[in-house]
């Protein structure tokens, strides 16, 4: 089955700092991959679809500047968290489309704190 | 707009205790309804795809239904290690991929 690993599953970082989160399909190649947010008992919200090759879709109200999403390769996606702040900290996701019918797999996720 | 309703927002049921969760929605032409589970701190873990009204899928004790307007997943004689969060999520045709996802049905099962 399709896999996507996701890293690193948690960090702590200093406010003002920048953070990547690397989203990798292991087993499949993903020409599209998306970001979802999860606050604390609230469900996923996307932030932004990524294009391999070409530049991220963002969803409205997300910062461009401040979430930058770069997939190089068919396999590969990062996340970086520019400028960190606390209200930064959060749960993100990453998922890809593998095996057609078998909908979207994600990532464990990586749990963000922002100090 | 897309929009994914789940109730109950959390359920609590003895071990063997069948019942049934349920997902709403409105989207401008199903293309597929997903069902995932999620335990705390983790990414969601796939469960079915529906596709079109009338369509059952089962695994384990679970089984999936779709209708033109709602999703039900039935849970059947479930176990504690059932016990995890349930999301329903919809993506509409068209080429844009999103997915909209629900808030979920938190299932606590107690042995």
């Amino acid at each position: 089955g399709a896999v996507v690993s996701q890293h690193p599953s948690w960090v702590i970082c200093k406010s003002g700092t920048s953070v990547k989160i690397e989203c990798r399909s292991l087993d499949f190649q993903a020409t599209t991959m998306f970001w979802y947010r999860q606050f604390p008992k609230q469900s996923l919200m996307l932030m932004a679809t990524s294009n391999e090759g070409s530049k991220a879709t963002y969803e409205q109200g997300v910062e461009k500047d401040k979430f930058l999403i770069n997939h190089a390769s068919l396999t590969l996606s990062t996340l970086t968290v520019t400028s960190a702040h606390p209200e930064d900290s959060s749960f993100y996701i990453c998922s890809a489309s593998g095996d057609v019918g078998y909908g979207y797999t994600f990532g464990s996720g990586t749990r963000l704190t922002v100090v | 707009e897309d929009q994914v309703t789940q109730s109950p927002e959390a359920l609590r049921l003895q071990e063997g205790e069948s019942s049934s969760l349920n997902c709403s929605y409105t989207v401008s032409g199903l293309r597929g309804l997903f069902w995932y589970r999620q335990d705390p701190g983790k990414g969601p873990e796939f469960l079915f795809t529906l596709y079109s009204a009338g369509e059952e899928k089962e695994k384990e004790r679970l089984k999936a239904t779709l209708t033109k307007k709602e999703s039900f997943l039935h849970i059947t004689a479930p176990k504690p290690e059932d016990s995890a969060t349930y999301l329903c999520a919809v993506q509409a045709k068209g080429g844009y991929q999103k997915v909209t996802f629900g808030t979920g049905t938190k299932l606590q099962v107690i042995p």
